[in-house]
């Protein structure tokens, strides 16, 4: 069983350019987490989707920054017009559901650097 | 806002000693999950150890236990045993009762001394 599969691993643009992070949870999982690492920081949540659903996007900045989860495909973390303090690793994961139970399961996330 | 607080960012131990890492954390929940994440250079979050609230009794696994102590809100983690593969970032993390949201610590720094 594959585990969480994000892509690109590394990603590069320029300032005003647009980013898209993939995220294709562990088979048979439906919920969705993106979380954001600053250098030499912990991570920090942005948002929690279920299949089609955004369920809480309390973490996500309010401009710029759309995730969705369609019925079919990867997660999609997005990023319009980028600027310097995006840089930043982007990690994603995945659980079969919520409650204890359930681990969160990481992929090995996105670093995305903005020239 | 509900924080994690990691107040050691770097730790040494000698390999196959004892290290203990300190969490202290702020909720207003009386239910909640606690967690101890470990990135290694390969910045792979891996989960070590879990913990629920509502249970009195220290969460182990293999070398890996914690000391849970609500009324003090701390949550500690202790490597017994210290191996070279035990060398990464840790942090600690916590979650509401429907573990959906983590807010994690700053992390500390391991390094395990041959």
């Amino acid at each position: 069983n594959a585990g969480v599969m994000q892509n690109p691993r590394h990603l590069v643009r320029r300032r005003g350019q647009e980013a898209r992070l993939r995220c294709s949870p562990m088979k048979g999982h439906s919920h969705v987490y993106w979380y954001r690492q600053l250098p030499e920081e912990g991570l920090k949540f942005m948002v929690y989707l279920q299949k089609e659903n955004i369920i809480d996007e309390s973490g996500m900045p309010k401009e710029r920054f759309s995730a969705e989860f369609p019925k079919e495909g990867p997660s999609i973390l997005r990023i319009q017009q980028v600027v310097r303090g995006d840089s930043a690793a982007y990690f994603c994961a995945s659980s079969l559901g919520t409650g204890l139970t359930y681990e969160q399961y990481f992929g090995p996330g996105t670093r995305l650097t903005v020239t | 806002a509900q924080t994690v607080t990691q107040s050691q960012p770097e730790m040494s131990v000698q390999e196959a000693e004892t290290v203990t890492l300190s969490c202290t954390y702020d909720t207003s929940e009386s239910d909640y999950y606690l967690f101890w994440y470990k990135q290694p250079p390969s910045r792979q979050m891996i989960l070590v150890i879990r913990q629920e609230a509502y249970k009195q009794q220290n969460a182990t696994e293999n070398r890996f236990s914690v000391n849970f102590q609500k009324a003090a809100k701390s949550f500690s983690l202790k490597i017994s045993d210290s191996q070279l593969g035990d060398a990464a970032m840790y942090f600690c993390a916590r979650s509401p009762f429907g573990n959906e949201k983590l807010t994690f610590g700053t992390g500390t720094r391991l390094t395990i001394i041959p």
